[in-house]
């Protein structure tokens, strides 16, 4: 079974810009969640999306949304970019609520 | 409120050592579910195991085993006779049993080197 794919894996941007982030989850998986991974904060929760329906959101400001497809692939967007949105973002999959969830290689995103 | 400690920042052993890495957790729900993840250089998490709120049974699988306490709220792991390929960042995580609250909430970390 091939595992979270994530794309693109790295990305350079500037600041004001926007970006679309893209995840393939597991074959079977509905759930998908998003994490963003820095050094300063450590690794937080955007949001999960499950059968396309956005049910939890961390506490991140509105440029940061996503979306999810009926085929459960997810994509998360940010617009307006500012220094401090570099980090690596993380999607993971899992197949139910409260299920372990299995995270892909993740998207390096540096904005300059 | 969730919220996962992880005290130790980094840990260096030298291998064969047997090394224990804490995990403290906070939270309201009486349904909850525990995780720990490990992160490579590679950078991609390695899901390790999954332990829900009812099951308080130490867990062995190999070299690791994990020992959860509700008493003290803890969710420890341990690394018996540890191997250079066991340095990586581990996580701890803490996940809500709720429809609407399953979001994970991740401790900061405890960085092992194992040296030969």
């Amino acid at each position: 079974k091939a595992g979270v794919t994530q794309t693109p894996r790295y990305l350079i941007k500037t600041r004001g810009q926007q970006v679309t982030l893209s995840c393939s989850p597991i074959s079977g998986h509905r759930s998908v969640s998003w994490y963003q991974q820095t050094p300063g904060q450590g690794l937080q929760f955007l949001f999960e999306y499950f059968s396309e329906t956005q049910r939890n959101k961390g506490n991140f400001p509105g440029r940061f949304s996503g979306r999810q497809f009926s085929n459960s692939r997810s994509e998360m967007n940010v617009s307006t970019l500012e220094l401090g949105d570099s980090a690596l973002y993380l999607c993971a999959s899992s197949f139910l609520a409260y299920n372990e969830q299995f995270f892909g290689p993740g998207t390096r995103l540096t904005v300059l | 409120a969730q919220k996962v400690t992880q005290a130790q920042t980094e840990i260096s052993v030298v291998e064969k050592e047997d090394v224990t890495l804490d995990c403290v957790y906070e939270t309201r729900d009486t349904t909850y579910y525990l995780f720990w993840y490990k992160q490579p250089p590679s950078g991609e998490l390695v899901f390790l195991i999954r332990r829900n709120s009812f099951d308080e049974q130490n867990e062995i699988s190999g070299r690791y085993s994990w020992n959860f306490q509700k008493s003290t709220s803890s969710f420890n792991f341990t690394i018996t006779a540890s191997q250079v390929v066991d340095s990586a960042v581990y996580f701890c995580a803490l996940s809500g049993a709720k429809y609407n609250n399953n979001d994970m909430r991740f401790g900061a970390g405890t960085r092992l080197t194992v040296k030969p």
